[in-house]
């Protein structure tokens, strides 16, 4: 069974507009870390975002945010004021705290900005 | 550098031969992972090291993939008799777990190596 769903493959948004990045996830954990991951054409990993299962507040760094609702275990990353180099792949990964330590990655959002 | 270092960025080889690929992680890290990235998918687990405990391996397409990381430091993934559906982007990564192992420490990646099996 998918762990992670994204089911947005590609997104567009025009520049200095907001963008939300869908994703839901499957587990029986009660303890887990939710994370967004940015991928350029370039093709590095870059860590944007973490959530954990029991934080009580959205997590939020810069531009980023996460709309968390545990009970729909989705995980949703917003990003505020869009620019031209937020074009790229998005993924969001968990790991749980009972499984193996490893992320786990959902199929990821091509996100596409456009000014 | 600072980061995580992976060597060669790019192979290609012939089907059927060895391929050894090679991860320097953060200093200090303790644990290491390695993924495999085939074209427009996301990340595959495949083996994961956390300091002196057995590698979580369960990830491991098949037995011609094995993978080392010696003294605690550098590791190497090894892909023998390789075919071409082998071929994609490996990537690895390194995070500090420590005692009790937080989950919210992020995995800090490579720049990867592109395998490409002819």
């Amino acid at each position: 069974a998918q762990k992670i769903t994204q089911t947005q493959p590609g997104m567009f948004v025009q520049e200095k507009e907001a963008v939300t990045l869908d994703c839901t996830y499957d587990t029986s954990d009660q303890s887990y870390g939710l994370f967004w991951y940015k991928q350029p054409s370039s093709g590095e990993m870059i860590f944007l975002i973490y959530q954990g299962s029991y934080d009580e507040q959205n997590a939020t760094e810069g531009r980023y945010s996460l709309n968390f609702q545990k009970a729909r275990k989705s995980a949703n990353l917003v990003i505020s004021a869009s620019q031209l180099g937020d074009s790229a792949m998005y993924f969001c990964a968990m790991r749980e705290d009972m499984g193996r330590r490893a992320l786990t990655f959902g199929s990821g959002t091509r996100l596409q900005v456009q000014p | 550098g600072a980061g995580v270092s992976q060597s060669p960025s790019n192979k290609v080889t012939e089907k059927g031969k060895d391929v050894e690929l090679r991860c320097d992680p953060i200093s200090g890290h303790t644990a290491l992972y390695w993924y495999r990235q085939s074209l427009g998918q996301g990340l595959e687990f495949l083996i994961y090291f956390q300091g002196n405990s057995a590698p979580d391996k369960s990830g491991l397409p098949s037995d011609r993939f094995s993978a080392e990381r010696t003294g605690g430091s550098v590791s190497t993934l090894t892909i023998q008799r390789t075919q071409q559906e082998d071929s994609a982007v490996y990537l690895c990564a390194s995070s500090f777990l420590g005692t009790g192992g937080r989950l919210s420490q992020p995995q800090h990646f490579g720049d990867g190596t592109r395998l490409s099996i002819l």
